[in-house]
């Protein structure tokens, strides 16, 4: 199978720093994804990671483990436009599938 | 670059009736195309994987003959809802890979859908 599990929801601080993990089966899977989906729009691209390591992207970073089949999405100097939901998501073949997302919340 | 539209952005339909959604990519050519379904508050679920030119690929437990899918050309893809109920009602969301890019999906804007 392919599960992916993330936390539900999780809160921050507005100028903090949170990480986002996203676990999954190690088969399956040779790439994965991070999106931002605010509420009632459709996801926007964050991160793509194919190879083991650190991506960074200004205030956003993303980190991934195949081995370990861990990955996380890092989020730098938070600001109150950051509050909503970030979904990682695997891809084989070019097709994707989406974990269940994590609602960050982020406040003064 | 790499806009993808989708017409109509809600639509509120009778129960029975059918809905036909856009998908578009407006700036370049999309080989493929998939189309999400999304709950409130839930993931987006793959329905269907869309080729131009060939049937599209469906989901296991998504009903092909209900959810008719066409992908007429490199910019365009369709999906309608045939005979919907009030448990269609969702929001649906296509996305576009273009051909020189092998992983990265564009989203459309969602259309979000209400079956009385």
């Amino acid at each position: 199978g392919q599960n992916i599990d993330q936390p539900t929801e999780m809160t921050a601080t507005e100028g903090a720093i949170v990480q986002i993990n996203c676990t999954y089966q190690t088969s399956g899977f040779n790439g994965l994804f991070w999106y931002q989906q605010h509420a009632g729009e459709a996801p926007t691209f964050l991160s793509y990671n194919v190879l083991d390591g650190l991506e960074e992207k200004g205030r956003f970073s993303s980190f991934l483990s195949r081995s370990k089949g861990y990955s996380y999405l890092l989020l730098k100097e938070l600001q109150m436009k950051d509050s909503a939901s970030y979904f990682c998501a695997g891809t084989n073949a070019g097709k994707s599938t989406f974990g269940d997302g994590t609602t960050l919340t982020v406040k003064p | 670059g790499a806009v993808v539209s989708q017409h109509p952005s809600w639509v509120i339909c009778k129960s029975g009736t059918s809905v036909k959604i856009e998908c578009r990519s407006l700036d370049f050519q999309a080989t493929t195309m998939f189309w999400y379904r999304q709950f409130p508050k839930q993931s987006l679920m793959l329905m269907a994987t869309s080729n131009e030119g060939s049937k599209a690929t469906y989901e296991q437990g998504v009903e092909k003959d209900k959810f008719l899918i066409n992908h007429a050309s490199l910019t365009l893809s369709t999906l309608t809802v045939t005979s919907a109920h009030p448990e269609d009602s969702s929001f649906y969301i296509c996305s576009a890979r273009a051909a020189d890019r092998d992983y990265e999906q564009f989203f459309g804007p969602g259309t979000r859908l209400t079956v009385l």
